[in-house]
């Protein structure tokens, strides 16, 4: 088990549902992050949350919406989604906020947007 | 060209062969090396990370890092079938403000067989 903690593991929505994903970290981490993956393919950055402020937004279209609560919680508000946003959606943290923290990752929701 | 070129495989090796998996980046900007194993709808765990050029050593595995030669390499000794599994490397540049913008490689999808 990994101590980056994700809910639900897997999401069918219609693409007019509105729902939300979580993510759970009890490391004390100050910086914590979204990212999609696709099948086969290496995760891509989303979001990342700095002392709880939004410091980089990937250009993600304006459907998915992250919110960070405290430091210890993450979510991340899906509404009207597209059948290609279909993917893992993976949650990490860092112990850092500088570029040489590694990033531990929970296992990830399964959506799938029919 | 990908800033970070990984052979995706599929390797194939009997149990207790040793492993090695590798990575070349094209970037000297690249200060922060590591290696990630995803099994089969899990996320991503980190098993190595290192800064150095030379050799790190976890149990069976072993990271290595040529930043001369641009090369980064993850031995895994005895393998196990418990070893198979996607191995993602990933890397971050010096300085700036990309936290969390990992870099990865394709990922290299490994199977070790009894």
């Amino acid at each position: 088990d990994t101590e980056v903690t994700q809910t639900p593991k897997h999401l069918v929505m219609g693409m007019t549902n509105k729902k939300s994903l979580k993510c759970e970290q009890h490391m004390g981490h100050r910086a914590m992050y979204w990212y999609k993956q696709k099948a086969k393919k290496p995760p891509e950055l989303m979001f990342v949350y700095s002392y709880e402020k939004l410091s980089i937004n990937e250009s993600v279209p304006s459907r998915f919406s992250p919110e960070c609560p405290n430091s210890s919680l993450l979510n991340l508000h899906l509404h009207a989604l597209q059948p290609e946003d279909s993917a893992l959606y993976l949650c990490a943290s860092s112990q850092g906020t500088a570029n040489n923290s590694p990033l531990h990752f929970g296992n990830g929701t399964r959506l799938t947007v029919t | 060209q990908k800033e970070v070129e990984q052979d995706p495989g599929p390797l194939s090796v009997p149990e207790g062969a040793i492993v090695s998996l590798n990575c070349t980046y094209s970037n000297s900007a690249f200060q922060y090396f590591m290696w990630y194993r995803q099994y089969s709808r899990k996320g991503p765990e980190l098993l190595m990370y290192t800064y150095s050029s030379g050799n790190k050593e976890d149990g069976r595995f072993t990271a290595q890092v040529d930043k001369s030669s641009k090369y980064i390499s993850l031995f895994i000794r005895d393998s196990q079938p418990s070893d198979s599994a996607t191995y993602l490397c990933a890397m971050y540049r010096a300085g700036g403000t990309s936290y969390g913008k990992l870099t990865f490689g394709q990922g290299t999808i490994l199977t070790v067989h009894p």
